[in-house]
């Protein structure tokens, strides 16, 4: 497809267990977002990836929380040990070029709904 | 500490008039502005930016306006059309190395009645 691609969409998970979540940036696109969104809040960015370059990780809220990304192509965002406060829709998103001016239009996918019960 | 703040929660128009959704800002470092609209099960889309050097940015039905000593921006949308019933983000991005980051606010819900 030509969008930003996540998956899984839904995942149900129990208190303790590891997740991983996976997002397929647009083609070409060098730039990598994760952001989420818990219920009734705005998004919160979590990591940045641009190329080659060292990630942006200061959004991250714990080391339980860990990403990943090969190259210019397939991002994992990883959680360890879940916990009830980690529910929350995770968003992938990317971008050709660095950073939010004009002519550079940051592409999120559907996210991927995490629940942990 | 919300950077960015949407205060109103929810919205409704008649079909025709003109939609204005507000955002208000604390942070003095932010330099660029984006309207994100998003329908349920769908991630964000983009509808539209402006720089802290303009005052206003117009594109079609949707015009963004930019009042930098307020810190304070609004969307308006005219004519209102029921297929923009959605929820919109006011986000915001920093200038220099962090320009990539950005802050949202928590959305408004725009329902647009036929």
């Amino acid at each position: 497809g030509a969008g930003v691609s996540q998956s899984p969409s839904n995942k149900v998970t129990e208190k303790g267990k590891d997740v991983e979540l996976r997002c397929d940036p647009i083609s070409g696109h060098t730039a990598l977002y994760w952001y989420r969104q818990r219920l009734g809040q705005g998004l919160e960015f979590l990591i940045y990836f641009q190329g080659n370059s060292a990630p942006d990780k200061s959004g991250l809220p714990s080391d339980r929380f860990s990403a990943e990304r090969t190259g210019e192509s397939v991002s994992t965002l990883t959680i360890q040990r879940t916990q009830q406060e980690d529910s929350a829709v995770y968003l992938c998103a990317s971008s050709l070029g660095v950073g939010t001016g004009v002519g550079n239009t940051i592409y999120f996918g559907e996210g991927s709904w995490l629940t942990v019960v | 500490d919300q950077q960015v703040k949407q205060n109103s929660p929810s919205l409704s128009v008649q079909e025709g008039r003109i939609s204005i959704l507000n955002c208000d800002y604390t942070n003095s470092m932010f330099d660029y502005f984006l309207w994100y609209k998003k329908y349920p099960a769908e991630g964000p889309t983009f509808l539209i930016s402006i720089s802290s050097i303009k005052d206003k940015n117009e594109d079609g039905r949707f015009t963004v306006f930019l009042n930098k000593s307020a810190k304070h921006l609004s969307l308006h949308i005219v004519p209102s059309q029921p297929g923009d019933s959605a929820v919109y983000f006011c986000a915001a991005s920093p200038g220099g190395g962090s320009n990539y980051k950005l802050t949202f606010g928590k959305g408004t819900l725009l329902t647009v009645n036929p």
